[in-house]
């Protein structure tokens, strides 16, 4: 199954610690989505990659938070500092060339900061 | 700002009968929707989508009905089985090819 791979399933942190997720898009994505999802809420966007590039990061909180989508190798996505409110599942999304493909999802982050 | 809003966080129906779902959006710029399904601990999962040229879009058991006049969409499950109990996820995007979604729909169907 050559789906979207994230990694880890679930990270621990402390607080002011480092987090860093992983995403593989599927075979022959070149789109990459990130998202969190807070506990009881929806999806909310982050960012939007393409190789290389940061195509839209309106979502992403101003300071702390960091996504990048090398030329080779996954997608990362880091959390600096790690505070309580960041808690929650984070999930990645590629797609071939836009969203009117549809995307597909990873599996998630569940990420907790103790 | 949220561009994207399921109003109702839940909805039970006894199988067999029909689900709808709801979703409303503000930006007349969208021009694709989806719906997408989410089990517990796992990724959500394309389910169906229609484009803003059409009002309906057909998949077995799934409809997908959009009024753009209203900036509304609602899907239909019917019959509707227990295994459609998940959280369904109303997604919109627009020539920017990023997706909005709205806050999901924890729907159950009891047998």
């Amino acid at each position: 199954n050559a789906g979207v791979m994230q990694n880890p399933r679930h990270l621990v942190r402390r607080r002011g610690q480092e987090a860093r997720l992983r995403c593989s898009p599927m075979k022959g994505h070149s789109h990459v989505y990130w998202y969190r999802q807070l506990p009881e809420e929806g999806l909310k966007f982050m960012v939007y990659l393409q190789k290389e590039n940061i195509i839209d990061e309106s979502g992403m909180p101003k300071e702390r938070f960091s996504a990048e989508f090398p030329k080779e190798g996954p997608s990362i996505l880091r959390i600096q500092q790690v505070v309580r409110g960041d808690s929650a599942a984070y999930f990645c999304a590629s797609s071939l060339a836009g969203s009117n493909y549809g995307y597909t999802f990873g599996s998630g982050t569940r990420l907790t900061v103790v | 700002d949220q561009q994207v809003k399921q109003n109702s966080p839940s909805l039970s129906v006894q199988e067999g009968r029909i689900s709808i779902l709801n979703c409303d959006y503000t930006n007349s710029m969208f021009d694709y929707f989806l719906w997408y399904k989410k089990y517990p601990a796992e990724g959500p999962t394309f389910l169906i989508s229609i484009s803003s040229i059409k009002d309906k879009n057909e998949d077995g058991r799934f409809t997908v009905f959009l009024n753009k006049s209203a900036k509304h969409l609602s899907l239909h499950i019917v019959p509707s089985q227990p295994g459609d109990s998940a959280v369904y996820f109303c997604a919109a995007s627009d020539r920017s090819n990023d997706m909005r979604f709205g806050a999901g729909t924890r729907l159950t169907v009891k047998p």
